[in-house]
């Protein structure tokens, strides 16, 4: 079955910088990738996704690229700001169509 | 708001009990999934149903089960309640790929 790799599992950056966080996946079947967002007690939202067909997606600060020959995709947050602080996490749905989450990253902002 | 209802939102029980979490998926949404997420912990895939039928299985004790019915509501049963079973319970659908999360019920067992 699939299994998804995370991480950092904790970053730390300035407001106004960059993040990054990277996953691996290990089944080449995979073919949706999204990205959720979880506040503290809250529910995981969608904040961004990719298919295995498009290798880049931008929606304003946020982007996402995959690497399919790599199985690796990244999430890309520019111009960050302290409401960005938050758990991210990486998923990816494979061939029997279970979405396999990555173990999640703390990401925060500090002013 | 996602569109997917869960009930309750919080509950507290005691060990060795049974409970029921139930889920409203987002209209027109066949693909209803569950989740456990432990404190501080990630998102474990228990279940996903599509239409009624049980489509994929992931790590779900064999004292949990869950099924969905003709409106396509579903339901989760949780029995024989261990301390480790604490956890938020969250419910998903999805009408394709995209899949909206439900605020999730939390479980006390106690």
């Amino acid at each position: 079955g699939e299994n998804v790799e995370q991480h950092p599992s904790t970053l730390s950056v300035q407001e106004g910088d960059s993040a990054v966080i990277k996953c691996t996946y290990s089944d080449s079947a995979s073919n949706y990738f999204p990205w959720y967002k979880q506040e503290l007690g809250k529910r995981p939202q969608l904040i961004i996704d990719i298919r295995s067909n498009v290798g880049e997606k931008k929606d304003q600060r946020i982007a996402v690229t995959l690497n399919k020959t790599a199985k690796h995709f990244s999430l890309h947050i520019t111009e960050t700001q302290p409401e960005d602080s938050a758990v991210y996490f990486c998923a990816a749905m494979d061939s029997s169509y279970k979405l396999i989450f990555g173990s999640g990253t703390r990401l925060l902002v500090r002013p | 708001d996602s569109g997917v209802t869960q009930t309750p939102k919080h509950l507290i029980t005691a060990t060795g009990q049974r409970v029921t979490l139930r889920c409203s998926p987002r209209s027109g949404d066949l693909s209803v999934y569950w989740y456990q997420q432990s404190l501080d912990q990630g998102l474990q895939f228990l279940i996903q149903y599509y239409n009624g039928e049980e489509r994929a299985k992931g790590n779900i004790l064999e004292r949990f089960s869950a099924q969905q019915f003709p409106d396509l509501h579903s339901e989760l049963n949780l029995s024989s309640l261990e301390l480790g079973d604490s956890a938020l319970y969250f419910c998903a659908s999805s009408g394709g790929d995209t899949i909206y999360f439900g605020e999730g019920s939390w479980l006390t067992v106690v």
